[in-house]
């Protein structure tokens, strides 16, 4: 069965500190994986995705993420956070054909202590 | 770019009434649109797939005839919830697929419905 998990559910990091954030997909065939964000009231936004080419996909506010075929993983990552990255993070993922439905991770709630 | 819109933000109801949710795709035209509800501190739950000008496709569980969509432009889906019940009190999320391509899906603010 398809499937995204995110192994963490709660992390709290000080300022300044790197984060890395876990997805995992079970997938048949080839995938497009999404990180989105959802900060406290507000809806969800898209931080970046991968389709094809560089396994390393660059996203907006400093996200980066790296998709790993091998460990059908694609962990996103941040080298400093900041307090205004407290919010909501959601990995999900969509077959390239058919009905384009996403399959969401649990999400990973993110608090960063100013 | 790619903005979507919900209206209500927010509605309170009785017990019995049907409440119209509605999503538009504000630059973009969408084939598909998609539904969702969100419960507190969880992730989203996939209701239905909009297809335009069709019937919509309904995850296993999700009653067609309480939650009906219409999708009558590729500019608007509607969701209605049908003889509201406290239960159905959630945060719903439509979201809508750009047809230009780049298999990406852009969502709404939401909708919170609280039904007394």
């Amino acid at each position: 069965a398809q499937s995204v998990s995110q192994h963490n559910h709660h992390v709290i990091l000080s300022e300044a500190a790197s984060l890395e954030l876990g997805c995992n997909y079970s997938y048949g065939g080839t995938v497009n994986l999404f990180w989105y964000v959802q900060y406290p009231g507000q809806h969800l936004q898209l931080l970046l995705k991968y389709f094809s080419g560089d396994p390393l996909v660059k996203g907006i506010k400093g996200f980066e993420a790296e998709f790993i075929k091998s460990k059908f993983s694609f962990n996103l990552r941040k080298p400093s956070v900041q307090w205004s990255d407290t919010a909501e993070y959601f990995c999900a993922a969509t077959a390239t054909s058919g009905t384009y439905k996403y399959i969401f991770g649990t999400g990973t709630r993110l608090k960063v202590l100013a | 770019g790619a903005v979507v819109s919900q209206h209500p933000s927010r509605v309170i109801c009785k017990s019995g009434t049907s409440v119209k949710i509605e999503c538009r795709s504000l630059d973009f035209q969408a084939t598909t649109m998609f539904w969702y509800r969100q419960f507190p501190k969880q992730s989203l739950m996939l209701m239905a797939t909009s297809n335009e000008g069709s019937k919509a496709t309904y995850e296993q569980g999700v009653e067609k005839d309480k939650f009906l969509i219409n999708h009558a432009s590729l500019t608007l889906s509607t969701l209605t919830v049908t003889s509201a019940h406290p239960e159905d009190s959630s945060f719903y999320i439509c979201s809508a697929r750009d047809n230009r391509g780049a298999n990406t899906q852009y969502f709404g603010p939401g909708t919170r419905l609280t039904v007394l």
